[in-house]
């Protein structure tokens, strides 16, 4: 069973700029949620994925989008970079539809930098 | 609103000691409260998790009791070994609009001392 793989693993960008984070899914899951976590913070809920489209978005603004492709692997994109950004970034996989679907499965995440 | 609180913020035992770690939630309709391990430089691992229809469960070293009337759930971590050093966080699933997501606690800093 294949876990759920994130890339890059560290990333440096400067404000204003954009940046794309991918993930691949935890073989047989068709869901990916995305997460940011501030240092010092738990998770935060950004959005989740399903059937290739966004089916929940937490509190953050519409410079954050995604995408999720046929193999359900997902793209998280942050547009007008600002330095608030720097964090880590963690894809989560589940299945939709078996009894627990609440179940999560994160991958190592994405440091982001933004100077 | 939604929000999950968690305490202590840190911990240090000694090898073999027991450690707890208590976590309150504020929706009331929450069912699902998964307890995360992570290491540095990793991302988040479920190690324990509870449904609402059950009070107590146990998995080797690792126990999650849970009160829906006081909205409180704990991590009971018992002979603790140098290894189970991390951050640990609480969570608490909310359904919103069709999907599920999770509420997480600020994490407790958990060292333990040979």
């Amino acid at each position: 069973e294949t876990g759920v793989t994130q890339s890059p693993t560290h990333l440096i960008k400067t404000r204003g700029q954009q940046v794309t984070l991918r993930c691949s899914s935890q073989s047989g899951h068709n869901t990916v949620s995305w997460y940011q976590q501030a240092l010092g913070q738990g998770p935060q809920f950004i959005f989740q994925y399903y059937r290739e489209e966004e089916n929940g978005r937490g509190n953050f603004p519409p410079r954050f989008s995604g995408l999720q492709f046929p193999n359900y692997s997902s793209e998280l994109n942050v547009n007008a970079l600002e330095l608030d950004d720097s964090a880590l970034y963690l894809c989560a996989s589940s299945l939709a539809g078996a009894a627990s679907n609440e179940k999560l499965f994160f991958g190592s995440g994405t440091q982001l930098s933004v100077l | 609103g939604e929000n999950v609180e968690q305490h202590p913020s840190t911990l240090s035992v000694q090898e073999g000691d027991s450690a707890v770690i208590k976590c309150t939630y504020s929706d009331s309709a929450s069912n699902y409260f998964p307890w995360y391990k992570q290491e540095l430089g990793k991302g988040p691992q479920l190690i324990i998790d509870i449904r609402s229809n059950v009070g107590e469960k146990k998995d080797q070293r690792i126990a999650v009791t849970l009160n829906k009337t006081a909205k409180h759930f704990s991590l009971h971590i018992t002979e603790t070994q140098p290894e189970d050093s991390a951050v640990y966080f609480c969570a608490a699933s909310i359904l919103s609009g069709g999907y599920n997501k999770l509420i997480f606690g600020a994490g407790t800093r958990l060292a333990v001392h040979p």
